[in-house]
């Protein structure tokens, strides 16, 4: 059962325009939920993290929207360039145990 | 810099041999190190979470004496892919958890193992 329900699978952005991924989770046990940028050939890079007891967190350009009662939470890249064109996933683990990653979304920021 | 650094970044071998692959965590001590396996355009399999000083925990499905796990460290856990045959061939990356703080997951830059 996939842990971390994430959407779209592509997405296709306009420079300067909003990218935004969707991710979705059962288990209330979970308590950090970060976002990952992968770049082809290279590992998955921490970009930003919340924990739910805020609803937004930003840093730069990227921002996470937490919605603690609809158990989702999503990543907004404003301004996307196209150096942002990769994979973000999503993941969701509770303390001390493993993390549960999202199926991955394919960003393409075209020029 | 990088706070997971994973060598090699890329290996060929020849069917039936052995690769080592190291992770080394330079920031912070883990307790815990998990690896992955990655194929084309899907997301993060996990192996195995590593852990200092006892057996690696497998995942179902992974062959425990074909991927051997070694964390002798707490800086340290190698992967060792034993009789590679070229279904063995994928993209293998390593993570540390942060064992303070929120617990942030780091990840090493991968290794592309290649079997002929």
């Amino acid at each position: 059962q996939q842990q971390v329900k994430q959407s779209p699978q592509s997405l296709i952005v306009q420079k300067g325009g909003i990218s935004i991924i969707n991710c979705a989770y059962e288990n209330t046990a979970f308590d950090y939920f970060p976002w990952y940028q992968q770049f082809p050939g290279k590992g998955p890079a921490l970009l930003i993290a919340i924990r739910p007891d805020v609803s937004e967190k930003k840093e730069g350009r990227f921002t996470i929207s937490f919605n603690k009662s609809a158990k989702q939470f999503s990543l907004h890249i404003m301004d996307s360039q196209p150096g942002d064109s990769a994979t973000y996933f999503c993941a969701a683990s509770s303390t001390g145990n493993q993390f549960y990653f999202g199926t991955g979304t394919s960003l393409t920021v075209i020029p | 810099g990088a706070v997971v650094s994973q060598h090699p970044s890329r290996v060929i071998c020849k069917s039936g041999t052995s690769v080592k692959i190291e992770c080394r965590s330079l920031d912070f001590q883990a307790t815990t190190m998990f690896w992955y396996r990655q194929f084309p355009k899907q997301s993060l399999m996990l192996m195995a979470t590593s852990n200092e000083g006892s057996k690696a925990t497998y995942e179902q499905g992974v062959e425990k004496d074909k991927f051997l796990i070694n964390h002798a460290s707490l800086t340290l856990s190698t992967l060792t892919v034993t009789s590679a045959h070229p279904e063995d061939s994928s993209f293998y990356i390593c993570s540390a958890r942060r064992p303070s703080g929120d617990g942030e997951l780091f990840f090493g830059e991968g290794s592309r193992l290649t079997v002929l």
